[in-house]
Order: C-alpha cells, then sequence, then structure tokens
C-alpha cells in the first residue's frame, strides 16, 4: 500500500523553461511535504519542505505547492538548469520527528 | 558543519555472510534514522532513535537485522545472515528533535550493499 505516488517515473525538460514535479499521497493525517533531490552515488539531499496548514513555500528558483483537498502536491522550478537533473523524492512525515515516506521518485532531466 | 557519515560505502558478500555499516550523524542531532533503498523505490524505514533508545523498529527484520546506537551518537545496523533480496543501498539520516514540531532529515551517503 503505497502512501506517496509518483507516477511519473521522468520528466525531460529544455534549459531555461519550467520543470513541474508532481505527488499524490493517500494519508490526510499526514503534516509535512519534503522534497528531496537525489544524485548518482550520493544520499537524498533536502531542497524544499512545506507544512499542511500553508499551500505554497517558495526558495529561489523551487516552490511546492500543495493542494490538501487533492492530496496532491507539485515543485516547480523556475528556470530549471542542467545541474538539475537528478532523481526527486517526494516524502511526507506526521509532526513529531517522525520517520519519513517516500515516493518512489521522479527523474529529471535538464537538457541544454 | 560536517554531514552524516556512513562506511563503507560499498560492500560486496556472499549470501549467509554476515555484514555491518557504521554511520555517525550530524553533531547534536538526537534522532537517527536507518532506511533501506531497493533499486527503482523510495527509501524505507528500518529503524529509528533517539539518543540511545529505539524509537520504531517496526518494519525491521529482526530475524537477521540489527542494530544500536550506544552512546547516542554512533550506530551501527548488521545484518546476518544476508540474503539476496538484501541487496540495496541502507541509508542513515539525523535530525535534531526538540523545539519545533517538525525537523527535516539530512542523508548520509549510503552503503551500497550487494550480495551474491
Amino acid at each position: 500500500d503505497q502512501q506517496v505516488k509518483q507516477n511519473s517515473p521522468s520528466l525531460s525538460v529544455q534549459e531555461g523553461r519550467i520543470s513541474i514535479l508532481n505527488c499524490d499521497y493517500t494519508n490526510s493525517m499526514f503534516d509535512y511535504f519534503l522534497w528531496y533531490k537525489k544524485y548518482p552515488a550520493e544520499g537524498p539531499t533536502f531542497l524544499i519542505s512545506i507544512s499542511s496548514i500553508k499551500d505554497k513555500n517558495e526558495d529561489g528558483r523551487f516552490t511546492v505547492f500543495l493542494n490538501k483537498s487533492a492530496k496532491h502536491l507539485s515543485l516547480h522550478i523556475v528556470p530549471s538548469q542542467p545541474g538539475d537533473s537528478a532523481v526527486y523524492f517526494c516524502a511526507a512525515s506526521f509532526s513529531g520527528n517522525t520517520p519519513l515516506v517516500f515516493g518512489k521518485g521522479t527523474r529529471l532531466s535538464v537538457i541544454a | 558543519e560536517a554531514g552524516v557519515a556512513q562506511s563503507p560505502r560499498y560492500k560486496i558478500i556472499e549470501k549467509r555472510q554476515s555484514v555491518a555499516f557504521w554511520c555517525n550523524p550530524i553533531s547534536g542531532h538526537a534522532t537517527l534514522y536507518w532506511y533501506q533503498q531497493i533499486l527503482g523505490q523510495g527509501p524505507k524505514l528500518l529503524i529509528q532513535f533517539q539518543n540511545n533508545g529505539v524509537v520504531d523498529d517496526s518494519q525491521l527484520p529482526k530475524d537477521r537485522f540489527s542494530a544500536e546506537r550506544l552512546k547516542g551518537v554512533d550506530s551501527t545496523l548488521k545484518i546476518q545472515p544476508a540474503k539476496l533480496e538484501d541487496s540495496a543501498v541502507y541509508l542513515c539520516a539525523s535530525s535534531l528533535t526538540s523545539g519545533r514540531p517538525f525537523y527535516e532529515q539530512y542523508f548520509g551517503p549510503g552503503t551500497r550493499l550487494t550480495v551474491t
């Protein structure tokens, strides 16, 4: 039973354009949502998070949107750069330092 | 600030052998997690420690996996005996614990285990 789903295994975007990565979840009790970026042979790197009481969080080129009614969140990267090419994991958590529940990841390729 | 350290980075063993992984979390991080990431999947929790106590080990296959965090700092994860399906990347993560309702987890580079 997968509680966090990333239905697109891969995404290809041209440099300078917007990248939109999507994530759906099933457990309405999740309090926090996070995006991690992973390069080959490295551990996941924290990118951005959002609390369930918000609908948007922005950090530089990265913006996460949360639609609680649809149980859907998305990560927007504008503008996309070749260095953004990586696997992006969506993760969810309850409050109080609980383990993360991850999706399977989406491989983003930014083409110069 | 130094990140989460893990060793070894790679390990190849035969099935039924034993193996151990080591993790040193970020200084001051009281909470430590071990995750298993099988190829093509997201990381899945094996065990969570807070200081030197176990918070959640419900998904740890206790017949073959064990973990400890002596003195509330470093941690060791052991597999004995290993099976082919244990081939995966083992990730250690740490986070702060008190003062806020939520803290991000920071991951080490992982140990890639291949069981032949």
